[in-house]
This record gives C-alpha cells, structure tokens and sequence, in this order.
C-alpha cells in the first residue's frame, strides 16, 4: 500500500531548539511538497520540489525554515530557531507522472514549540 | 493573497439531503481543480478532481462543478452521510513544470443524522 510515511507524528520541544521533519515520498513520484495547516490559512504551501530541486520556497520564512531533498526517497524541513507561532500540522504530499496533477499526503507531523 | 477560497468556514446538513460546498478561485492560470476530504488528526485525502477543460465530474455521491468564466467551483454530494462530516479542502493547480497545488482554507461539513 503506497504511501507518504512522515516523521516524528508528534513533536514537543523548547523556544530555540531545532527542529527536522522527514519525509518520505511515494515511490516513483517525483514532486514533493510540503505544507503547514493552520487555522487562518488552511493549508498553506511552504516548499516544493521537483526531481529532488526546489522549484518554489516562497512560502517560508526564510531566516529561520530550510527544506531539502538529500535523495528521492527523503525530504525533510527544519527550522532553527524554532518559535511557538510555529506551532502547527506539518503536512508532506508527493505527486509524479502516474498521478496525473494529484497529490498525496502523509498523516502530518504535530508541532508544538513551547 | 488567497488565490483559492473558500468563504464558508461550516456547513452542517441533514443525513439524505444534498450538500454543496463552494470555492473561489482567482488565478486563470489554474487547470486542475482537486478536492480533498480530512478527518481529524489524519491527513487530507484525495476526493476527486476536474481538468479545466470540462465542466462536470462525477464520482459515485461526489460531483464536482467547475465554471471556468465565473472563478468558481462546487462540490457536490448526494445523499449526504454522517460518516461524510470532515473538513473539505479545494485546490488548484497549474502545469509549469511542476504542477504547483494551492489549497483553500477548508469548509467543515456536519452531517446531522
């Protein structure tokens, strides 16, 4: 059964510390995204990559986010220094040529930054 | 700026009658329209979806409208089910080498039994 896996599910952790989400994608797909549900927003695109590259990232704030995509089968976000308003449902999604337009999601990452 | 909207934030409907669920968008670049179904503490899951070049698809209960001059699509869903309460988020996307998804802010829809 296909499906994007995400780690950690649930995350507690102090003002200042880092934080690194991993992802991994469906295998085959070649888009991956990475998105943050918040009340007000819904679910806001923060990053997307195609083929391992970053096609846009202006969703995040950039001082303190940064995503990567080390190979195919991994994608991860940080952030350094974490903050309690980020505090939110980190969603990851992949697509690729087989799903058409269609992305999938993983069961989200819960972060709290107390 | 929100290109994809969604004005209602609920919607509560009784089981058997028809619920519609609406979204806005603002891009015309837009050419795939999606919508996605998410339960509490799991992740949105894929409903259905529309290419800009038709204007109706239908999925067992679930049709999707799109009126490509207006900006506008619905979901619809008939007859509604308890088991159909969640949140309702509508996407887009555009095929520019990546086909890059904008959600809406989501639509909570109660199925009263």
């Amino acid at each position: 059964d296909a499906r994007v896996t995400q780690t950690p599910r649930h995350k507690v952790t102090e003002m200042g510390q880092e934080v690194t989400m991993r992802c991994q994608p469906i295998l085959g797909h070649n888009t991956v995204f990475w998105y943050r549900q918040t009340m007000m927003q819904g679910l806001e695109l923060l990053a997307y990559f195609r083929n391992r590259a970053p096609l846009d990232d202006s969703g995040m704030p950039k001082d303190r986010f940064s995503a990567e995509m080390p190979d195919a089968t991994l994608a991860t976000l940080k952030i350094q220094p974490s903050e309690p308003r980020d505090s939110a449902v980190y969603f990851c999604a992949s697509g690729g040529l087989r799903s058409g337009n269609t992305i999938y999601f993983g069961e989200g990452s819960w972060l709290t930054v107390v | 700026d929100q290109q994809v909207k969604q004005n209602s934030p609920s919607l509560s409907v009784q089981e058997g009658r028809i619920s519609i669920l609406n979204c806005d968008y603002t891009n015309s670049m837009f050419d795939y329209f999606l919508w996605y179904k998410k339960y509490p503490a799991e992740g949105p899951t894929f409903l259905i979806s529309i290419s800009s070049i038709k204007d109706k698809n239908e999925d067992g209960r679930f049709t999707v409208f799109l009126n490509k001059s207006a900006k506008h699509l619905s979901l619809h869903i008939v007859p509604s089910q308890p088991g159909d309460s969640a949140v309702y988020f509508c996407a887009a996307s555009e095929n520019t080498g990546g086909f890059k998804t904008i959600f809406g802010a989501g639509t909570r829809l109660f199925v009263k039994a």
